[in-house]
Order: structure tokens, then C-alpha cells, then sequence
């Protein structure tokens, strides 16, 4: 049962640490996404990468956020400093683009992330 | 500006009885819709897509229906039950190469 995993699965953190988050997409998914889901902006896309190239990151702050995929096995989103604004739960999600535009996403459990 | 707009409030039905949640967007012209459920401390799953010059698509219990004069879809669920129970979201293509902006998302709550 192919599936998308995410680690970790929590952090706590306090303000000004450096975070990363990982994510290893199903096998054979060559588009990754990142999103932040949080109660009030509900879930928000911050980038997405196919064939391991960004393709669009304007959701996500420069500044302080960073994704990048090493290989096709992984994907990571680090925050450096963190801030406590940035507690939220972050969901990478991967799908196999066929380029018809009609793919489905597949999302892992997500990484809940609070920063102190 | 650009805007998805589901109900906020929680949806409260009996097990049984038909839920119907709806997604309103502004400003979008999407090419497609999706449909996701999400339970608590999971990721959102699949459920459903249509197309623009799809008016409705059926699967088992649940129906959605797109209305893009309205720019509007419709999401029931018949015969419902606890197990229903869950956040859906609904989900706008809105650019090129994959790109989704979701809903906030209804929660539906089926009691017996």
C-alpha cells in the first residue's frame, strides 16, 4: 500500500531553531507539494516541485523558509530562525502528473509542528 | 480578490438523511473541482473530481454536481452515516501544472 510519509510526525520547537521537515513521496510521483494547514488560513499551498524542479513557491516566505528535493526519494522544508507564527501542521502531498491536469494528490499525515 | 467559500459551521445530520455541503468560489475559472475528505490528525483523502463541462459525477453514495454560471458545486452524501463523519474540502484547479487552492472545509457530524 504505497503511501506518502512525512517525519517527523511532531516537533516542538522554540523561536529562532532551525526546523526541517522531510517527505518521501510514492514511488513513481514525480510532483511533490508542500502545505501548511492551520484553523484560521485553512490549507495553504507553499511550493511544489516536478521532476524535482521547483515550480512554484510564492505561498511560502522567502525570508525564513527554504524546499528543496535532494533526490526523488525526498523533499525537505526547512524554517530558519522559526517563529511562533509558523505553528501549524505542515502536509506534503505527491501525484503522478500525467499533464492532462485531472491527477490526484496524495497526501501524507502531516507534520504538527509548535514553536515556543 | 479570489475567494473558495464553504460553510463554516459544522453540518449536523441523522444517519440515514442526505448531507449536502457546498463549495462557492469567486474570480476562478477552474478547469476542475475536486472533493476531499480529511479526518482528524490525518491528511485530506480523494474523494471525487469533476470537470467544468461536467455537470455531476457519481461514485457509490456520493454525488457532486459543478455549476460554473453559479460558480458553485454541490457535494452530497446519501443514505449517510457516523462514519461519514469528517471535513471535506473542496478544491479548485487555479493555475497551470497541478496547482490546487482549497476550501477552508465543512465539518459534517452524522448522529444516529
Amino acid at each position: 500500500d504505497a503511501r506518502v510519509t512525512q517525519t517527523p510526525r511532531h516537533k516542538v520547537t522554540e523561536m529562532g531553531q532551525e526546523v526541517t521537515m522531510r517527505c518521501q513521496p510514492i514511488l513513481g510521483h514525480n510532483t511533490v507539494f508542500w502545505y501548511r494547514q492551520t484553523m484560521m488560513q485553512g490549507l495553504e499551498l507553499l511550493a511544489y516541485f516536478r521532476n524535482r524542479a521547483p515550480l512554484d513557491d510564492s505561498g511560502m516566505p522567502k525570508d525564513r523558509f527554504s524546499a528543496e528535493m535532494p533526490d526523488a526519494t525526498l523533499a525537505t522544508l526547512k524554517i530558519q530562525p522559526s517563529e511562533p507564527r509558523d505553528s501549524a501542521v505542515y502536509f506534503c502531498a505527491s501525484e503522478r502528473a500525467s499533464g492532462i491536469g485531472t491527477d490526484t494528490q496524495y497526501f501524507g499525515p502531516g507534520t504538527r509542528l509548535t514553536v515556543l | 480578490s479570489q475567494k473558495i467559500e464553504q460553510n463554516s459551521e459544522a453540518l449536523n445530520i441523522q444517519e440515514g438523511k442526505t448531507a449536502t455541503l457546498t463549495c462557492n468560489y469567486t474570480n476562478y475559472s477552474p478547469a476542475y473541482l475536486q472533493w476531499y475528505r480529511q479526518d482528524p490528525g490525518r491528511g485530506p483523502v480523494f474523494l471525487l473530481l469533476i470537470r467544468e463541462n461536467e455537470k455531476e459525477k457519481r461514485k457509490e453514495r456520493l454525488k457532486v454536481t459543478f455549476d460554473t454560471t453559479l460558480k458553485q458545486s454541490l457535494f452530497h452524501i446519501t443514505a449517510s452515516q457516523p462514519a461519514d463523519s469528517a471535513t471535506y474540502l473542496c478544491a479548485l484547479e487555479t493555475g497551470t501544472a497541478s496547482k490546487l487552492t482549497f476550501g477552508t472545509g465543512t465539518r459534517l457530524q452524522v448522529t444516529l
